[in-house]
């Protein structure tokens, strides 16, 4: 079955410093995609940055990057030069079929920007 | 921009209640997701709707119902609420076409059943 894994339950970064936030997931289908979504606390969930897994080239947003390492199953995100603003839930989730209905999410990582 | 609307950011209901929580998109998608969320559990899907008048059970469907009678509304019903229903319910829709398909979500509704 698909699943995301998430091993970090909270992180703590001193502003403008880059953070590493894990993600690892499993599936035996070739073709699924790989999002970063972030919850600040008022609750919206934001789409921050997607990887297709054909894709050669690591997903870049701003200052969101995606380390994606296929052989080893992991979907990295990393946050450069954090922002008190970035204090937030972020969820790693991956779609699995080719209409956009079969959707997982990790439990997340409640990321905190020190002052 | 894609916009996902929920009727209400906080709700508050009795036991025994029905509760109606409404979901509006303006991206014209073919599917519709309704998601509870509560601490320590993240994510988990109650239903989701693939067209109109379709609909398919998720992880956790007991107690609830859907209905989506256009392609832009997705409905989630508390037949009779409980307090084990309190939680931040979340609503959210995806396209079938472009590959991309990333969910956009609405605020949210806090629901609490006293």
């Amino acid at each position: 079955a698909q699943k995301i894994t998430q091993t970090q339950p909270g992180m703590f970064v001193q502003e403008k410093e880059a953070v590493t936030l894990d993600c690892t997931y499993d599936t035996s289908d070739p073709s699924y995609g790989l999002f970063w979504y972030k919850q600040p606390s008022s609750g919206e969930m934001i789409f921050l940055i997607y990887q297709g897994s054909y894709d050669q080239q690591n997903a870049t947003e701003g200052r969101y990057s995606l380390n994606f390492q296929k052989a080893r199953k992991s979907a990295n995100l990393v946050i450069s030069a954090s922002q008190l603003g970035d204090s937030a839930m972020y969820f790693c989730a991956m779609s699995y079929d080719n209409y956009g209905q079969n959707f997982v999410f990790g439990p997340g990582t409640r990321l905190s920007v020190l002052p | 921009d894609v916009k996902v609307t929920q009727s209400s950011r906080y709700l508050v209901k009795r036991t025994g209640e029905k509760v109606f929580l409404e979901c509006v998109q303006d991206m014209d998608h073919e599917n519709m997701f309704w998601y509870r969320q509560d601490p320590g559990l993240g994510l988990r899907l109650i239903y989701f709707s693939y067209d109109v008048k379709m609909k398919e059970k998720g992880d956790i469907p007991e107690g609830y119902s859907v209905s989506r009678e256009k392609k832009e509304r997705f409905s989630l019903i508390l037949e009779s609420a409980s307090t084990n229903q309190t939680s931040m319910y979340l609503c959210a829709s995806s396209g079938a076409t472009g590959g991309l398909h990333e969910q956009y979500f609405g605020p949210g509704t806090r629901l609490t059943v006293t």
